[in-house]
């Protein structure tokens, strides 16, 4: 019954690779985002996209980049990871007011924690 | 500033008691959402309720209950008959209107610890 799937439950990279988080959902949603969590600072969102190949910059985009090339994939990408960029990063995907089967709740996916060493 | 606040980093409580986690949030639109999320040790991010600004009763969903002040801008999250799974992370979110660029904004969190 699983409904936004995130690739890597724990991911362990080195300062300066490139990165690529994964997420797909089966729920026909035209809205995906990906947020990262601290403690103390909640969930806080990088980019978002309303359509395939549509992107907008969230809160703090800097660092990151998205594409979302099919309507159930949105790929989150660290060009060059940092140590201050080890956090949990949350895909959620949720439905448009009109289209199709509204209903108010995001969905999430697992998470992936990433650290970089 | 600070569209949602949650003022409580963690609570206790004692199983089989109510709680209440309290949020507060700030904004001049008319039409907006919120929301209560359930973020167990595992991660994953459960819904749990939601309240429209137009809803005039609070929302309920069976141990879970949103006492809507409007006037006040709070959006507190009662859970009764406390269980010893309720134990988790709680994330109070706004959504303000309905168009595409919305956004879900959260608040810090609290920890809630259910004692047996």
């Amino acid at each position: 019954d699983v409904k936004v799937t995130q690739s890597s439950r724990y991911l362990v990279k080195r300062t300066g690779e490139k990165v690529f988080l994964e997420c797909v959902q089966d729920m026909d949603h035209e809205n995906m985002f990906w947020y990262r969590q601290d403690p103390g600072l909640g969930l806080r969102l990088i980019y978002f996209s309303y359509d395939v190949k549509m992107k907008e910059k969230g809160d703090i985009p800097e660092g990151y980049s998205v594409s979302r090339e099919k309507k159930e994939r949105f790929s989150l990408i660290l060009e060059s990871a940092s140590t201050n960029q080890t956090s949990m990063y949350l895909c959620a995907s949720s439905s448009t007011p009109g289209q199709g089967t509204f209903s108010y709740g995001y969905t999430f996916g697992s998470g992936t924690r990433l650290t970089v060493v | 500033a600070q569209k949602i606040t949650q003022t409580q980093p963690g609570m206790f409580v004692q199983e089989k008691e109510a709680v209440t986690l309290d949020c507060t949030y700030d904004t001049s639109d008319q039409s907006y959402g919120l929301f209560w999320y359930k973020q167990p040790s595992s991660g994953e991010m459960i819904f749990l309720i939601y309240q429209g600004s137009y809803d005039e009763q609070n929302a309920t969903e069976g141990r879970y209950s949103l006492n809507f002040q409007k006037a006040r801008k709070s959006a507190n999250l009662v859970i009764s008959a406390s269980q010893l799974g309720d134990s988790a992370m709680y994330f109070c979110a706004m959504r303000e209107g309905w168009a595409y660029g919305n956004k879900l904004v959260f608040g810090a969190g609290t920890i809630l610890r259910v004692k047996s």
